[in-house]
């Protein structure tokens, strides 16, 4: 099993360029996240999702979107990248809201 | 407004010290986990706790959760250089669905 699997691992953007980070997780859990975190600070949560087609807003969901149309995959879409978007994001994935969450390596965006 | 409040926030100690971190809310929480975060990496479980009292057994680690469910605290006994890290505790608001948020860390540096 690879786990969870994000991409890319860096990216620089642009003020008002958009994308899209990749997050795939193979262990049919339900329960997916994605957080942001900046230097020496805990994990935001941005979105989260209960399950396929179910999506809700977490801490600071501002700026960015997300959909699980399977439940496999949950992508976050930055747009109109700002630099207050820098920062390293964390998906993770659980089989429930008590059970250990599985996160992936990161990714470290910079937005210039 | 942090909902999870976790003290002290950098702790440097000698090796074989005790020390104490404390994670803090006026919520009640269905469970509490505590991970750890090495740089560059995302963060891994180490604990979780679910009934109110709970004590838990690391090894050198001790985990508690408070009889109202709403704190948490992690005692290290005899620390060592290999516990160095960024130490975060999450959970599951009551009745706040899928959510999973996070404290915002103790940085732990223990010194040879």
């Amino acid at each position: 099993n690879a786990g969870v699997t994000q991409t890319p691992k860096f990216r620089i953007l642009k003020i008002g360029q958009s994308m899209t980070l990749q997050c795939t997780q193979d262990m049919n859990h339900n329960y997916m996240y994605w957080y942001r975190q900046d230097p020496g600070m805990g994990l935001k949560l941005i979105y989260y999702s209960v399950g396929a087609g179910i999506t809700d807003k977490g801490e600071v969901p501002n700026g960015y979107n997300v959909s699980r149309s399977t439940t496999e995959d949950f992508p976050l879409r930055l747009e109109l990248a700002a630099p207050s978007q820098t920062s390293v994001y964390f998906c993770a994935s659980s089989y429930s809201l008590n059970t250990e969450a599985f996160f992936g390596q990161g990714t470290r965006l910079t937005v210039v | 407004t942090q909902l999870l409040e976790q003290s002290p926030q950098f702790l440097s100690i000698q090796e074989g010290e005790n020390l104490t971190v404390y994670c803090n809310s006026s919520s009640v929480f269905s469970s509490l986990q505590w991970y750890r975060q090495e740089p560059g990496e995302g963060p891994v479980l180490l604990v979780t706790v679910v009934t109110g009292g709970e004590v838990k057994k690391l090894k050198r680690l001790t985990f508690q959760f408070g009889d109202a469910r709403k704190d948490s605290s992690l005692h290290i006994t005899a620390a060592q250089p290999g516990d160095t890290g960024l130490y975060l505790c999450a959970g599951g608001p009551y009745n706040q669905g899928g959510k999973l948020i996070f404290g915002q860390g103790t940085e732990l540096s223990v010194k040879p």
